[in-house]
């Protein structure tokens, strides 16, 4: 069956980065864009950018414009999110999706 | 901050019709497709909706979708206690360039 699983659950400092990674399996990864989008506790969901995997193309929201890195590893199915310059204000659940499949998110929790 | 705007809270008794309003602008429901998700507590959300009205196979057809002019709607008809749930809007924004939520509406089954 399909699956997006991702990557555990990360504590940062502000300032520093995280990589989040998203694998892929049950389809063709190269078929359907990937999606990221973030939740903090209690709030409603905010799209952070899309990567196409064949390509490697990316569309990033203007929000995390110079933040947010997307990338991918076709021969392992895997994308990546990485977001740099972390502040409090970045702790959230971080989820990958290829619509209809969703990840299972991966908490971000940013503090000193 | 949200463009697309939803009532915070729905609610009805099982077996009613709940409805859930999604207003947005020119710029995004006006000139592209509208998506629903389904968010239960503590899980990741789902695609209930696509396209305006179509939904993908498992999702039951008690889940409608609607859209016209600036505005969408979702539809939940047989209200079940397991449909209570946070459920969203989204579209793409021409202007922003980028992909926008609604604010979320919270369905409570009474």
């Amino acid at each position: 069956q399909v699956q997006l699983v991702q990557s555990g659950a990360e504590v940062k400092k502000p300032g520093a980065s995280v990589k989040v990674s998203c694998k892929a399996s049950g389809y063709t990864f190269t078929s359907y864009d990937i999606n990221w989008v973030r939740q903090a506790t209690g709030q409603g969901l905010e799209w952070m950018g899309w990567m196409n995997p064949n390509s490697g193309n990316t569309g990033y929201a203007q929000k995390f414009q110079g933040r947010v890195t997307m990338t991918r590893n076709t021969s392992i199915s895997t994308a990546y999110m990485e977001l740099s310059s972390l502040r409090s204000e970045d702790t959230a659940v971080y989820y990958c999706a290829a619509d209809p499949y969703w990840g299972q998110g991966t908490l971000v929790t940013v503090s000193s | 901050q949200s463009v697309l705007t939803q009532p915070p809270s729905a609610s009805g008794t099982p077996g009613q019709r709940v409805t859930i309003s999604c207003s947005g602008s020119s710029s995004n429901i006006g000139s592209n497709t509208v998506n629903w998700y389904q968010q239960l507590p503590g899980t990741a959300p789902k695609l209930l909706i696509y396209s305006n009205n179509q939904r993908p196979s498992g999702v039951p057809d008690r889940f409608s979708g609607s859209k016209s002019g600036t505005s969408a709607s979702l539809a939940i008809s047989g209200l079940q206690s397991e449909d209570e749930a946070d459920y969203y809007c989204a579209a793409w924004d021409d202007s922003l360039n980028g992909l926008v939520f609604g604010t979320g509406t919270k369905v409570t089954v009474l």
